[in-house]
């Protein structure tokens, strides 16, 4: 079984359109995450979800959006896609195990976008 | 805020040598510790972990030290084999900002 599944692992589109990913984590948690990496390899996150409510919004373009509609799925939206948008998003979950106090956090496989 | 840095890369190391990849943190509190692999095409795993000062992680002949009076986090395997070959991060989770913190990570190529 998957413990963090995201879909589809590759997007290949033309700038304008929108598109989604979707995430679904089996494991339980809390708290989930949407993270960007570049083609340099480097890690960022965008957006926090604990229970269903955001907490954390990195500075992120208002054309990504994300969903959660329960606790074990979130989303992701992307309005108007750029060509700057190329990059493999990664999903991720972590528990809390207890008074905010957080562990690692359980990655899905990513999905590569690429906006032609 | 808080934040990882670590040694940039590309690291060559021919196969059975001795490992060192350096990461220093800034964090108010007392942080998670985190290393994490990724090999081609595929996600982060994470690969060690210390939740206090003094802890030591260690998975797959890797180790890492919290040595909070240096704030580090060195990860180092005695003999390395080819199948080690991905990048490693290093990274902290920021407790009050209820995020993990990745440094820029370091690409490791084994050669046989």
């Amino acid at each position: 079984d998957t413990a963090v599944s995201q879909t589809p692992k590759y997007l290949v589109t033309q700038m304008g359109n929108d598109k989604s990913i979707k995430c679904e984590q089996n494991l339980g948690h809390d708290t989930m995450y949407w993270y960007k990496q570049d083609s340099k390899k480097f890690l960022k996150i965008m957006f926090s979800y604990n229970n269903k409510e955001l907490i954390i919004n990195e500075t992120v373009p208002n054309r990504f959006s994300p969903k959660s509609p329960d606790k074990a799925h979130l989303n992701l939206h992307i309005n108007s896609l750029e060509l700057g948008d190329s990059a493999v998003y990664f999903c991720a979950s972590s528990p809390e195990v207890g008074q905010g106090i957080y562990t690692e956090a359980f990655f899905g496989q990513g999905t590569r976008l690429t906006v032609v | 805020g808080d934040s990882v840095t670590q040694m940039e890369g590309p690291v060559t190391l021919s196969e059975e040598a001795f490992l060192t990849i350096n990461c220093t943190y800034t964090a108010t509190g007392y942080p998670s510790l985190f290393w994490y692999v990724q090999y081609p095409g595929e996600g982060l795993q994470l690969l060690l972990k210390a939740t206090k000062a003094d802890d030591k992680g260690s998975n797959k002949g890797f180790e890492a030290t919290y040595r909070k009076e240096t704030t580090s986090f060195h990860l180092e395997k005695g003999s390395v084999q080819v199948s080690d070959s991905a990048v490693y991060f290093c990274a902290l989770s920021d407790r009050r900002a209820s995020k993990i913190i990745f440094g820029s990570g370091t690409r490791l190529s084994i050669r046989p």
